[in-house]
């Protein structure tokens, strides 16, 4: 079967930087996407990671080591608006679009 | 572009019922992915379909299912309604299903069984 694991909750102050992990154990792997979802809306892209390193965009980075079946999401200079659910997601294989999330990690930033 | 669109936003039926959602994909993407959202298990995969055939199924019941239309609108229809499928279900839209293709959702409909 496939298993996504993150942490259930987050607190960060603004300003600071958090990393949110993310390992999985799936039959396949043709990349790992990361999801914010505001409370209440849909879940909004931030990054794919597809190979091994580390991707940047802006205050957001996700990095991925595939022999470790892991990632992170890396946010810089935390903002009250970036509280939110992340959601790490793994496409197991090619052809085929149907994501395993995880149950996703709720942050909260915090004056 | 518009983005994908969810109607209606929310519904309310008894157990027993059945209903129908409808999802109107990114214009020019030709994959639609439905999901069950809840506290509790977080997204789960429902189906897929790509050129009105389904490519992929998840582990939910038969009272599940799904179509595709051939200008790439979706609907789902969940039959014989139970209490524990109040759920936001949400679909996502991609151009096709190539090496980084990514998968952009809707608002979702927010269901709700009595």
């Amino acid at each position: 079967g496939q298993n996504i694991d993150q942490p259930t909750e987050m607190t960060a102050t603004e300003g600071a930087i958090v990393q949110i992990n993310c390992t999985y154990q799936t039959s396949g792997f043709n990349g790992l996407f990361w999801y914010q979802q505001h409370a209440g809306e849909a879940p909004t892209f931030l990054s794919y990671n597809v190979l091994d390193g580390l991707e940047e965009k802006g205050r957001f980075s996700s990095f991925l080591s595939r022999s470790k079946g892991y990632s992170y999401l890396l946010l810089k200079e935390l903002q009250m608006k970036d509280s939110a659910s992340y959601l790490c997601a793994v496409r197991d294989r090619t052809g085929a679009n149907n994501l395993f999330f995880g149950t996703g990690t709720r942050l909260t930033v915090i004056p | 572009k518009a983005g994908v669109t969810q109607t209606p936003r929310y519904l309310i039926k008894t157990r027993g019922q059945q209903v129908t959602l409808s999802c109107s994909p990114i214009s020019g993407h030709r994959s639609v992915s439905w999901y069950q959202q809840t506290p509790g298990q977080g997204l789960q995969f429902l189906f897929e379909y790509f050129s009105e055939t389904q490519r992929n199924k998840g582990n939910f019941p038969g009272r599940f299912s799904g179509r595709q239309f051939s200008n790439s609108r979706s609907e789902m229809n969940v039959s014989t309604l139970e209490l524990g499928d109040s759920a936001l279900y949400l679909c996502a839209s991609s151009s096709t299903a190539g090496r980084g293709d990514t998968q952009y959702f809707g608002p979702g409909t927010r269901l709700t069984v009595l």
